[in-house]
């Protein structure tokens, strides 16, 4: 059974802090991203890494910055959480075929709702 | 246009009646399409993955995707108050790694 995790369901934090977001997958997968989900402005990409310290900027990238030194983990950092990073974090995981196609199911983890006061 | 596009709603339907949602999508995109069910507070939950022109069953869940007029649609057979969520539509991208496009996400509400 797949399975991603994040380490927080819920996380107050202060304007100015670094915060650090992790995830975790148990599947093997080459493919992991981080998005957050925002009242209608639904699911927005932030980073997408698809191998071991591999990275690519997705839709919304400032002020964020990720790294992934194994395979199984993804953080997202915030270097100085600011109010509008007020949001729901989703991590997800795909995995990749031989010959370097995707099966394109992505799995999420639970979420983590960040607030920054 | 955006490449997947859904309707709001919210759709309201009766106790065991069928739930029907549509998504609609542009050339952008490839030939691969999942359903996400979300409630609320939790993250989305793959539900339905269709590739082939034509209908794809799974419980009282049923796929359907028309290439030609660029139409996905879910239905929900015998809704139950439990099927009360967002509904997700994507679709990877075609001219990227496969970066998966959301639609906004249509609100289900299933009244007894």
């Amino acid at each position: 059974d797949v399975k991603v995790t994040q380490s927080s369901r819920y996380l107050v934090k202060r304007t100015g802090e670094k915060v650090f977001l992790e995830c975790v997958q148990d599947m093997d997968h080459e493919n992991m991203f981080w998005y957050r989900q925002d009242p209608g402005l639904g699911l927005r990409l932030i980073y997408f890494s698809y191998d071991v310290k591999m990275k690519e900027k997705g839709d919304i990238p400032e002020g964020y910055s990720v790294s992934r030194e194994k395979k199984e983990r993804f953080s997202l950092i915030l270097e100085s959480a600011s109010t509008n990073q007020t949001s729901m974090y989703l991590c997800a995981s795909r995995s990749r075929l031989a010959g370097g196609t995707y099966t394109d199911t992505q799995y999420f983890g639970p979420g983590t709702r960040l607030t920054v006061l | 246009q955006k490449e997947v596009e859904q309707n709001s709603g919210p759709l309201s339907v009766p106790e065991g009646a069928i739930a029907s949602l549509n998504c609609t999508y542009s050339d952008r995109v490839s030939q691969s399409f999942f359903w996400y069910r979300q409630y609320s507070g939790k993250s989305p939950e793959l539900i339905m993955s269709i590739y082939s022109n034509g209908d794809k069953e799974d419980g009282r869940f049923t796929a359907q995707l028309n290439k030609a007029s660029q139409y996905v649609s879910l239905l929900i057979r015998d809704s139950q108050p439990s099927d009360s969520a967002t509904y997700l539509c994507a679709a990877p991208l075609t001219d990227s790694w496969g970066k998966l496009q959301f639609g906004a996400g249509t609100q289900v509400v299933v009244t007894p």
